[in-house]
């Protein structure tokens, strides 16, 4: 099964700064699917943001961005211009595009937003 | 569109009790997750649905877990009995296609 690393508990950011949060993952399949997913204290789970392995280009949703290197199997988010709101747990997750089996997610980092 | 629902989502119950999490997922979707959130463990996958037919059980913990979707709009997790250490938040998602998944909010279970 592929394994999800999320290699920091904790993160700490001031408001406006930005923030880089680490994901590595192991997998031999060339096809598939990565994303980062945030949870704020109300539990939700809220996609933030999606890669697709075949396309080259990082994914990027306004103030979020995303380093995917697939040679290294690494998919960092970077939160720029960090806001009270960000405040929250963010798991990186993987998904095969062959099987189209469930997420796998990391373990979690918690960010914690300081004004 | 409403998003996937999930009920209830506070549980407190007595050890040995039955406990039944329901779930709707978005209609259209034709994959659907149960997932286990606890401090020790993260998130963990459960059972996996598509198209009604469960497709991989193997997180079910033990045979005192079971799940069904018995149509394309409905979902249920029951523990029987119920123990302390089955106190966590269950995660319904679903999904369609290989794309990401939608989350319900979440069913927070106490057994006392």
């Amino acid at each position: 099964a592929q394994t999800v690393t999320q290699s920091q508990p904790e993160m700490s950011v001031q408001e406006a700064e930005t923030v880089t949060l680490s994901c590595t993952y192991d997998t031999s399949e060339s096809d598939y699917y990565l994303f980062w997913y945030k949870q704020p204290p109300s539990r939700q789970m809220i996609l933030v943001i999606r890669q697709e392995a075949y396309k080259q280009q990082n994914a990027t949703e306004n103030r979020f961005s995303v380093n995917f290197q697939k040679a290294a199997k690494s998919f960092s988010l970077k939160i720029s211009d960090s806001q009270l709101g960000d405040a929250a747990m963010y798991f990186c997750a993987y998904r095969s595009a062959v099987s189209g089996y469930a997420l796998n997610f990391g373990k979690g980092t918690s960010l914690l937003v300081t004004p | 569109d409403a998003g996937v629902i999930q009920s209830p989502r506070h549980e407190v119950t007595e050890m040995g009790q039955e406990v039944t999490l329901r779930c709707k997922p978005i209609s259209g979707h034709n994959s659907l997750f149960w997932y286990r959130q606890t401090m020790m463990r993260g998130l963990e996958l459960l059972i996996y649905f598509n198209n009604n037919v469960p497709i991989d059980d193997s997180g079910m913990p033990e045979d005192r877990f079971s799940a069904k979707m018995p149509n394309a709009s409905f979902s249920t997790l029951k523990i029987q009995p119920s123990e302390p250490r089955d106190s966590a938040v269950y995660f319904c998602a679903s999904s369609l296609g290989v794309g990401e998944l939608f989350f319900g909010e979440g069913s927070r279970l106490t057994v006392l």
